[in-house]
């Protein structure tokens, strides 16, 4: 079963608003990773949070979790058209286990 | 998107073919993966390796199988395709202290 679930599944916003998706996920971590894909194409990394962090900034990137209620937010600010893509969130799981278990998206649309 | 490259990028071929999805990394990456991706979206992982001479199954069950005979290569085989075998398949490798590189995909059609 997948251990991240997105939420929304799709969110359509206006260039220059903020979109913020969420991820919940259900065992313990080592790490959250997000993702974005562009359509038909391959998956790109956009940033890492460890466990024991509570938020990371990368450009204009926003990433919290909180590992008390397993759940993770993805902060985009001043969307770009170019922005538009599916974003995943995925978890690596504790211990010695290097495999990734991704969520289901959320498909972004940002509208020019 | 650079450094892992799959090949072919999109494949059309008949039921019951044999065909090799080629997945090359130039990193030196020792741990790399196959995910299937549906048209709903989400990624299942269908096999990985630590290293030369080492592959496991994913938590997807999968027909296909791989090898691992060199490090930068970890290509994925079909002995017998099927139309539920339709979908994209996506190659990753992950490196020290870093988030997973995946290449662009093979999307895999079968008729």
């Amino acid at each position: 079963s997948q251990q991240g679930e997105e939420d929304p599944q799709a969110l359509s916003i206006q260039e220059g608003e903020n979109a913020t998706m969420n991820c919940s996920y259900k065992t313990s971590i080592n790490n959250l990773q997000w993702y974005r894909q562009n359509s038909g194409r391959g998956l790109v990394h956009l940033i890492l949070i460890r466990s024991n962090e509570r938020e990371k900034h990368s450009g204009r990137l926003r990433v919290t979790l909180d590992t008390s209620k397993k759940s993770s937010s993805l902060l985009i600010t001043a969307s770009r058209a170019a922005d538009t893509a599916s974003y995943f969130c995925a978890t690596e799981s504790g211990g010695s286990n290097y495999k990734l278990t991704f969520g289901k998206g959320t498909l972004l649309t940002v509208n020019p | 998107e650079a450094d892992i490259y799959q090949t072919p990028r999109y494949l059309v071929i008949g039921t019951g073919k044999k065909i090799t999805l080629e997945c090359s990394q130039t990193m030196g990456h020792d741990k790399m993966y196959w995910y299937q991706q549906d048209p709903g979206m989400e990624l299942h992982l269908i096999h990985y390796s630590y290293g030369v001479n080492s592959t496991e199954k994913g938590d997807l069950s999968s027909e296909s199988t791989v090898s691992r005979i060199r490090t930068e290569h970890f290509p994925l085989t079909l002995e017998s395709a099927r139309p539920s075998h339709t979908s994209q398949y996506l190659c990753a490798s992950l490196g020290q202290g870093s988030g997973y590189t995946f290449g662009s995909g093979t999307r895999l059609t079968v008729v």
